[in-house]
C-alpha cells in the first residue's frame, strides 16, 4: 500500500527566502507526482505534475524534483512572498492495473513572517 | 469556465438525516472524483468515474455512502443514514481522463457537520 509522507508538517520561514518543502513515498512503481495548494477554506489547487519519466518541473518561483529510485520529491520555492502562506500537498499516483488513485500526503502548512 | 461547482458548501445536519452532495464537473472532463478531507486522514478518495461509470469504489467506506452520475454534467455523493464521524470536507475533482497524464481540478468543497 502506498504511503505518502511530508516532513516537516509546519513550517515558519521569514519572506524572501528560499525554501524547501519535502515528500517521500513508499512504492516507488508511480506513474506521476503532484504538488497542490491549498489555502484555508478552499479546495486544491494543482501547482506541478512531474511524470515518472521526468526529474523536474517548474513554473516561475516554483520548482518540483523527482526522484523515483529513493521516493522523494522536493518543492522549492524561491524568494517566498506572504502569498506563498498556504498548505503544499504532495500526492502521487501509483501503478495498479487498470486502477487510478492518487494518494495524498497530509500537506506541509507553511506560514510567511514578516 | 466556471470549474469544478459543488453544492452546498456548507451543510449542518442531526444524526440520521440524509446528505446529498452535489457536484458539476468542468465542462468536457471525462473523469470525476469524490475525496474526503479530514485532520486525521488527509485525504482520501472515496470513488472515481470514467464517462459517468463507476471505476473504483473501493474508498467508499459503508454502504451508508453510494455515488451517482447519471450525466456527464453532475454526480451526487449520498449518505444515508448520516453519523459523526462522517464530518468532514468533501471534495469534488475532475480531469479531462483518468490516467496519467491530466492533472486533476478541485471544486471548494463541502463542509459536514452532523450533530
Amino acid at each position: 500500500k502506498q504511503e505518502v509522507t511530508q516532513i516537516p508538517a509546519a513550517l515558519s520561514v521569514p519572506e524572501g527566502e528560499n525554501l524547501v518543502l519535502n515528500c517521500s513515498f513508499t512504492d516507488s512503481a508511480i506513474y506521476n507526482l503532484q504538488w497542490f495548494r491549498q489555502d484555508p477554506g478552499k479546495g486544491l489547487t494543482s501547482l506541478l505534475l512531474i511524470q515518472s519519466s521526468q526529474r523536474e518541473q517548474t513554473s516561475g518561483r516554483l520548482n518540483a524534483s523527482l526522484d523515483k529510485s529513493s521516493g522523494r520529491s522536493t518543492l522549492y520555492i524561491a524568494a517566498s512572498q506572504p502569498g506563498d502562506s498556504a498548505t503544499y500537498l504532495c500526492a502521487v499516483i501509483s501503478s495498479g492495473g487498470s486502477n487510478y488513485k492518487l494518494t495524498f500526503g497530509k500537506g506541509t502548512l507553511l506560514t510567511m513572517n514578516p | 469556465d466556471a470549474g469544478v461547482i459543488q453544492s452546498p458548501r456548507h451543510e449542518v445536519t442531526e444524526m440520521g438525516q440524509e446528505v446529498t452532495l452535489r457536484c458539476k464537473p468542468i465542462s468536457g472532463h471525462n473523469s470525476l472524483f469524490w475525496y474526503r478531507q479530514t485532520m486525521m486522514r488527509g485525504l482520501e478518495l472515496l470513488i472515481y468515474f470514467n464517462n459517468n461509470v463507476p471505476i473504483d469504489d473501493s474508498g467508499m467506506p459503508e454502504d451508508r455512502f453510494s455515488a451517482k452520475m447519471p450525466n456527464a454534467s453532475f454526480s451526487t455523493l449520498k449518505i444515508q443514514p448520516s453519523e459523526p464521524r462522517d464530518s468532514a470536507v468533501y471534495f469534488c475533482a475532475s480531469s479531462l481522463a483518468a490516467n496519467s497524464y491530466n492533472e486533476q481540478f478541485f471544486g471548494p468543497g463541502t463542509r459536514l457537520t452532523v450533530l
